[in-house]
């Protein structure tokens, strides 16, 4: 079955700390990659996304992403993190062969980045 | 950029009444619009896509009479859960994709929270 996975599911740093997050996806065929964050009562936010190119994306907030097509990874890095960057983040993807352009999320991963 | 609204921002209904949470793209068009269901701690459950003028798609284990979707024009769609029981307490999101233009990804709305006493 299609399936998007996050392996963390509950991170916790120090400020300065290097920030790698885990997303794979079992999907054939062509996807678009996406990595949203929701910070506490707030709504989704793009993060950046993968849909074709240089696979090493770079986001908003200093955030990038590497997709390894061979691994069916989409992971989600960050050199430095902030006690602001304490959030959820969700990897998402979207299968082109379906062609409803719906996203598929992964279980989403904590980070709790301490002061 | 692009900007969607989701109202109610909360509803706290009895059991057995029906709700009914709006999703709306304030300055774009968008012929999909997708709603999810977001348990706490958990991750997005995608519930039915919702398609302008047409009927909506409803994945596996969703409940189409219970939830029932109208995409009714290019900038609003509905979510009503019919019959509400506690158990459909939820967070409930709705996302939306531009007609045209850079596709530049899906803008989320700030959510519903169902509360069902």
């Amino acid at each position: 079955a299609q399936s998007v996975s996050q392996h963390n599911h509950h991170v916790i740093l120090s400020e300065a700390a290097s920030l790698e997050l885990g997303c794979n996806y079992s999907y054939g065929g062509t996807v678009n990659l996406f990595w949203y964050v929701q910070y506490p009562g707030q709504h989704l936010q793009l993060l950046l996304k993968y849909f074709s190119g240089d696979p090493l994306v770079k986001g908003i907030k200093g955030f990038e992403a590497e997709f390894i097509k061979s691994k069916f990874s989409f992971n989600l890095r960050k050199p430095s993190v902030q006690w602001s960057d304490t959030a959820e983040y969700f990897c998402a993807v979207r299968s082109l062969s379906s062609n409803t352009g719906k996203l598929i999320f992964g279980q989403g991963t904590t980070l709790q980045v301490k002061p | 950029g692009a900007v969607v609204s989701q109202h109610p921002s909360w509803v706290i209904c009895k059991s057995g009444t029906s709700v009914k949470i709006e999703c709306r793209s304030l300055d774009f068009q968008a012929t999909t619009m997708f709603w999810y269901r977001q348990f706490p701690k958990q991750s997005l459950m995608l519930m039915a896509t919702s398609n302008e003028g047409s009927k909506a798609t409803y994945e596996q284990g969703v409940e189409k009479d219970k939830f029932l979707i109208n995409h009714a024009s290019l900038t609003l769609s509905t979510l009503t859960v019919t019959s509400a029981h506690p158990e459909d307490s939820s967070f409930y999101i709705c996302s939306a994709r531009p007609v045209t233009g850079t596709d530049y990804g899906y803008t989320f709305g700030s959510g519903t929270r169902l509360t069902v006493v």
